[in-house]
């Protein structure tokens, strides 16, 4: 059981280069996040599915695309990096309950530079 | 969801008990309280959550006042691992959206 795992570790990036990073996750989970994480900050929600084919925006959403065709991936595409998108980028999944608690389990996290 | 308040930092001594506090004054009827906890760089990871009744698991016990409008994290015997940031995180039932603050950074002395 490998929880949730996200690749690359580590990436760096020119101004204008595009990217995927990738999460997928082996606990069937139906609700799949990213999350950014700034220097000295709490995480930000970017994007986030409560299912196959379903996606909405969070907190942060500008300059990022997600898609989400099967359970366990939700790949996060940056289309044209620029250097404000410098962060550590975290995947967290969970069951989705539509009611009660719904506890979230975090990838390793994926750091991007972005020169 | 409720605004939380923590203090942005806390000394322990190694073996001692650990007790986190976080004001949630607006908290409504149907928000849990979370704490996840961050290990320098890594993943936040997931302590403990409650409703209105204190709870209790292997790693920590939460403690909710009665009026819910705080809590406290405990954990009953700190060790040098268990230096993090410490989040409290309060949502609505049903909710996966965690809002994070700055958290509380824990350091556990030798």
């Amino acid at each position: 059981n490998a929880g949730v795992t996200q690749t690359p570790k580590f990436q760096v990036l020119k101004t204008g280069q595009s990217m995927t990073l990738q999460c997928a996750q082996d606990m069937n989970h139906e609700y799949m996040s990213w999350y950014r994480q700034d220097p000295g900050m709490g995480l930000r929600l970017i994007h986030y599915s409560v299912g196959a084919g379903i996606t909405d925006q969070g907190e942060v959403p500008n300059g990022y695309n997600v898609s989400r065709s099967t359970t366990e991936d939700f790949p996060l595409r940056l289309l044209s990096a620029a250097p404000s998108q410098t962060s550590v980028y975290f995947c967290a999944s969970s069951y989705h309950r539509i009611s009660g608690a719904n506890v979230l389990t975090f990838g390793a996290g994926s750091r991007l530079t972005v020169l | 969801d409720a605004k939380t308040t923590q203090p942005t930092s806390m000394d322990c001594a190694e073996g001692r008990a650990a007790n986190l506090p976080c004001n949630h004054s607006t908290i409504s009827g149907n928000e849990y309280v979370y704490w996840y906890r961050q290990i320098h760089s890594q993943g936040p990871q997931y302590i403990i959550h409650g409703l209105k009744n204190n709870e209790t698991n292997e790693m920590a016990s939460l403690i909710i006042t009665e009026d819910r409008k705080s809590s406290t994290l405990i954990l009953p015997h700190a060790t040098l691992r268990d230096t993090a940031v410490y989040y409290c995180i309060v949502t609505q039932g049903g909710s996966e959206k965690l809002v994070f603050g700055k958290g509380t950074k824990l350091t556990v002395n030798p």
